[in-house]
């Protein structure tokens, strides 16, 4: 069945280092993909988007190309700050709404 | 309003009694989801209502758990009996006409702690 499986948690890196997040998909069809931000203490937020095959979503200087090819949407960012620390989540939709397990990303200073 | 708007923010509740958690969807929204997100787990899906139609309730884990949605907008998920395990974040979310491609709209939360 349809399905997203994302990296495990959780992530410690320090300010300024690469952050990337591996997620796959199963699913038929087209999917739409999202990545989901939940800073402490609050609700899901939508980070960015692609509806489609090599759109690339970004927002605040974080990435994700839609490839379908190889089935992913791994989440990128060149230079993570402190205030990136969240849980992030990858989702697709395909009928319904299908969310990861949510990474942790702390990042020290 | 402008959001999705959960209340209350925080309810700690004693074993057995019964708990409300209220959800305000953004005006407009046709389709509605309670999520449960226990401690350092993903989203679990509860139930969704979209329109008028039947709710999918595939996703309540006991009979004690039911949800209403009147007038197509305010949803309320109640817990009877509450149990310890039933400790987690109620995450409700609402989505416009225009999704698939543009996502859901998720309220804060409320933590309910039954102790």
């Amino acid at each position: 069945g349809d399905s997203v499986t994302q990296m495990e948690g959780p992530v410690t890196l320090s300010e300024e280092a690469f952050l990337t997040i591996n997620c796959t998909y199963t699913a038929t069809g087209y999917p739409s993909l999202f990545w989901y931000v939940q800073y402490p203490g609050e609700g899901l937020q939508l980070l960015l988007k692609a509806t489609k095959a090599d759109d690339k979503g970004s927002n605040k200087g974080f990435e994700a190309t839609y490839r379908k090819e190889t089935t992913s949407f791994h989440l990128e960012k060149g230079s993570v700050q402190v205030s990136d620390s969240a849980v992030y989540f990858c989702a697709f939709y395909n009928n319904d709404m299908r969310f990861g397990a949510g990474t942790r990303l702390t990042v020290k200073p | 309003g402008a959001g999705v708007s959960q209340s209350p923010s925080n309810k700690v509740t004693e074993k057995g009694k019964d708990v409300e958690l209220r959800c305000d969807p953004i005006s407009g929204h046709t389709a509605l989801y309670w999520y449960r997100q226990s401690l350092g787990q993903g989203l679990e899906f509860l139930i969704y209502f979209q329109g008028n139609s039947a709710p999918d309730k595939s996703g309540l884990p006991s009979d004690r758990f039911s949800a209403e949605r009147t007038g197509g907008s305010v949803s309320t998920l109640t817990i009877q009996r509450t149990q310890q395990e039933d400790s987690a974040v109620y995450l409700c979310a609402s989505v416009g006409q225009a999704h698939p491609g543009y996502g859901y709209t998720f309220g804060s939360g409320t933590r309910l702690t039954v102790v």
